[in-house]
């Protein structure tokens, strides 16, 4: 199947600074890629949706100026938080479709913040 | 406002018996369901899907069937291994629109010995 990559897969950093969060797609080409996060004993909640070339786009609640999202090529998109807090502490995963099969979506490993 | 539930947080089945996940939705746009199955840490892996022209596919030891009208979809893992252990999500998305996925709570199925 096609493969997903994070990095880094766990970092901890202090609070008011920001972390990048990096998303591949490594065999494949992905015009779309997702961000969610789940809290503990929670589902996963999309975060936005990451178009490559374009802004992304938000769900309601998530804050665009604390979450940037870029997209820079088909196989690459990035999340940072910005400023983080404590409260930004989670678990942030990404997924992406194949071309071919929108219907289905490959999921990161994830990448577990801890915010001090 | 949970479009997708799974009531069942958790499920606990013998080895070698049948393990039964529930899921319900309420958003009747959606017309392709999925399941996946989640370690802690880990990203969700993608076990079967159906689409709703369907009301039953399978794959080795996963069956998922879908009830339109009841708008429930269940999946089946028969026989039950030790090694099914984990969390299990069941998704949702409207192919007329944006991939979106919408994910249920989860449900933490234990296969013991």
């Amino acid at each position: 199947g096609a493969v997903v990559s994070q990095h880094p897969s766990w970092v901890i950093c202090k609070s008011g600074t920001s972390v990048k969060i990096e998303c591949r797609s490594l065999d494949f080409q992905a015009t779309t890629m997702f961000w969610y996060r789940q809290f503990p004993k929670q589902s996963l909640m999309l975060m936005a949706t990451s178009n490559e070339g374009s802004k992304a786009t938000y769900e309601q609640g998530v804050e665009k100026d604390k979450f940037l999202i870029n997209h820079a090529s088909l196989t690459l998109s990035t999340l940072t938080v910005t400023s983080a807090h404590p409260e930004d502490s989670s678990f942030y995963i990404c997924s992406a479709s194949p071309p071919r099969d929108f219907n289905e979506q490959f999921f990161g490993p994830g990448t577990r913040l801890t915010v001090l | 406002d949970q479009q997708v539930k799974q009531n069942s947080p958790s499920l606990s089945v013998q080895e070698g018996r049948i393990s039964i996940l529930n899921c319900d939705y309420t958003n009747s746009m959606f017309d392709y369901f999925l399941w996946y199955k989640k370690y802690p840490a880990e990203g969700p892996t993608f076990l079967i899907s159906i689409s709703s022209i369907k009301d039953k596919n399978e794959d080795g030891r996963f069956t998922v069937f879908l009830n339109k009208s009841a708008k429930h979809l269940s999946l089946h893992i028969v026989p039950s291994q030790p090694g099914d252990s984990a969390v299990y999500f069941c998704a949702a998305l409207d192919t007329g629109t944006a991939s979106k996925l919408t994910f249920g709570t989860g449900t933490r199925l234990q296969v013991t010995l």
